[in-house]
């Protein structure tokens, strides 16, 4: 029973664009968000994350929206560049010593 | 250097033969985990530590040992492998802070034939 969602496995975005990648989580206990890049052979990177009682967070490109009621979460990379590309994994996490649980992430292809 | 590493890198054994991931980090963090990534998976937690001596079971631990002595270790031990153990590997650690981020290192792809 998957408690974090991608439904999208692969985007296909045009460089200087906007990159839109969905997340949907099922667990209300979840209280932190957070957004990892991944890049082949490496492990993931910590992008952005928010906190359930924030409904916006930005750092530069990035922007993390979370809709606790539909229990969704975005993030928006604009001007897309030729570097996004890469698999972006949605995490959750209950806090402390919890782990996190991982969507089954989305690869993203920024087109020249 | 400073940071988290894994070791070995890459791991080909037998089924039935025990092997052991290394993870190592200098940042003295408290929290360190297990995860392993397969294809349709995404990142499945095995198992964690909020410190040295406490460790505990995450979503997938059978068939899997950890120890944590020191805060800066936290191996991973396959006690007989199984050729659904072949997998990458990462391991994590995070601070005590309220922002909860983990950081990565660069995993260990092991391959049980």
């Amino acid at each position: 029973d998957q408690q974090v969602k991608q439904n999208s496995p692969s985007l296909s975005v045009q460089e200087g664009r906007i990159s839109i990648l969905n997340c949907d989580y099922t667990n209300s206990m979840f209280d932190y968000f957070l957004w990892y890049k991944k890049y082949p052979a490496e492990g993931p990177t910590f992008l952005i994350s928010i906190s359930s009682i924030k409904d916006k967070n930005e750092d530069g490109r990035f922007t993390v929206f979370l809709n606790k009621s539909a229990k969704h979460l975005s993030l928006h990379i604009v001007p897309s560049q030729p570097g996004d590309s890469a698999v972006y994994f949605c995490a959750a996490t209950g806090g402390g010593a919890d782990g996190l649980t991982f969507g089954k992430g989305t690869h993203l292809i920024i087109q020249p | 250097d400073a940071g988290i590493t894994q070791s070995p890198r890459y791991k080909i054994t037998e089924t039935g033969r025990q092997v052991t991931l290394m993870c190592h980090q200098t940042w003295s963090h408290s929290y360190m985990f297990w995860y392993r990534q397969d294809l349709g998976h995404g990142l499945r937690l095995i198992y964690y530590s909020a410190a040295a001596d406490i460790t505990d079971k995450g979503e997938v631990p059978d068939g899997y040992v950890v120890s944590r002595s020191k805060t800066e270790n936290f191996p991973l031990t396959l006690e007989s492998a199984t050729r659904s153990q072949t997998s990458v590997y990462f391991c994590a650690s995070s601070g005590t802070g309220t922002n909860y981020e983990q950081y990565f290192g660069p995993g260990t792809r092991l391959t049980v034939t």
